[in-house]
Parts: structure tokens; sequence; C-alpha cells
């Protein structure tokens, strides 16, 4: 029912850089509302780590960036080391749903 | 520092209701808005709703409207939701998140509860 898509699964071997996709349409990210992301480690609460598109809270580490261009956004990890190693979803607002959403998730696995 | 702090575990039949509390502590909890957030075992997350900061309005999920009710207590620093004729399906881990941003381009979730489980059997 998640209305934001994003790929099942991406991998990488440490140190290489992985995109993970997120694509709404023209009633979410497509009418200007912000993407965020969150990191989520098994069997722990979502953690922020990309607000507002492109912004990293105090203590993300630089190597996550976020971008986003019509009815999509994407978060990049560089360097990718083995404690990135966790499921990631991004989140939006609907205006039709009138309400926010989340992506479909992604599980990152290091090599 | 920020924390937001959820009641324990809950078992529950169907057919009947579930009320959860959240603590927050480091802030005051009018001055934010509360979001609820559910997780289905190996699912993703699914945005519940949430109550405003200052007066405190309402705002629920297509999905969920007529079965959810989202309350807090300003003087005890607490949120609440309650979630009425419960069904299998709503089995899952539930959390409590902080909400910043804007209308104009929509909230994210700043901090967030450990969560807790909610089992719906018979």
């Amino acid at each position: 029912q998640s209305v934001l898509t994003q790929p099942p699964s991406v991998s990488g071997a440490p140190g290489q850089r992985v995109t993970i996709s997120c694509t709404g349409s023209s009633s979410n990210i497509g009418a200007g509302y912000d993407v965020h992301w969150y990191q989520q480690l098994p069997g722990t609460a979502p953690k922020l780590l990309i607000f507002s598109n492109t912004n990293r809270p105090s203590g993300v580490p630089d190597r996550l960036s976020g971008s986003k261009s019509a009815t999509s956004a994407s978060l990049a990890i560089t360097g990718l080391q083995a404690e990135d190693e966790a499921d990631y979803y991004c989140q939006s607002y609907d205006s039709s749903l009138s309400g926010c959403v989340f992506g479909t998730g992604t599980k990152v696995t290091v090599l | 520092q920020v924390q937001l702090v959820e009641s324990g575990a809950e078992v529950k039949e169907p057919g009947t209701s579930v009320k959860l509390s959240c603590k927050a502590s480091g802030y005051t909890l009018s001055n934010h808005a509360i979001h609820w957030v559910r997780q289905a075992p190996g699912q993703s997350l699914e945005w519940m709703g949430w109550i405003s900061g200052g007066v405190g309005d309402t705002k629920y999920s297509q999905k969920l409207q007529g079965r959810i009710t989202i309350t807090r207590d300003t003087s005890a620093n607490m949120a609440y939701m309650e979630l009425n004729s419960l069904r299998s399906e709503d089995t899952a881990l539930y959390f409590c998140a902080r909400g910043r941003g804007v209308a104009v381009t929509g909230p994210y979730l700043d901090y967030w509860g450990h969560g807790t489980l909610v089992t719906v059997s018979s």
C-alpha cells in the first residue's frame, strides 16, 4: 500500500557507492513536498538520516547524501561500510491522502 | 536529551481496543507534533496519524479514520494512541515519533520511541 516505490535491495562491496531511489507521483514528491530518509537496523526504531531532501542531522556522516528531482528522490551512500547494512525508507507527504507516506523500503547488503 | 518512551507490549483479542502511551522527555510535548507509525512483521512503515503541537489538532490516515484516536496530556508530557475494533492485521510494532518541519513542505520525524509490540490474536 506504500505510494513511494523503492528497490527491494541494493548491495555493494566495502568502499563502494550505492544509491537508493524513491519514486513518487504528482501528489507527493512531484507536488513539491520534501523527501526524508530513515535507517532502520534490525530490531530497532528508525533513525533520521536526511531531512528536507538534502540535509543531514548532526552526527550523520557526510558519506550519506540526498537529492530530489521531479517525482523522485535518491539516497547515496559512498565509502560503504559494514555498519551501513540496514533497511532504508524514504518518506514524504501526500496531498491526495492528506497524510505522510513511506517508501516500500530497501535492504542494503554489504558484500 | 530528547527521549520518547512507549508503554509495554500488549496482547489483545480481535474486536477489542488498545491504548498506547508515549512519554516525552527532554523537551516540551506541546511545542512539537507527535506522530504514530506502525510496522507489521516484515513490512514497511505505515503512518497512522499525528497530533499537532500548539492547539493539538489531529489528522489520521484515511485507512484508519474512524478507528484511531490520538490524544495528549501536556501536563504529563504524554501522548496516547487508541485503536479500536482490532483485527489480526493490526498486529505490529507501534512507534511514536516527534514531528518537525512545516506544513507547506511536509513533516519529518526526528526522534522515535523504541516501539511497542501489539499482538492481536484469539
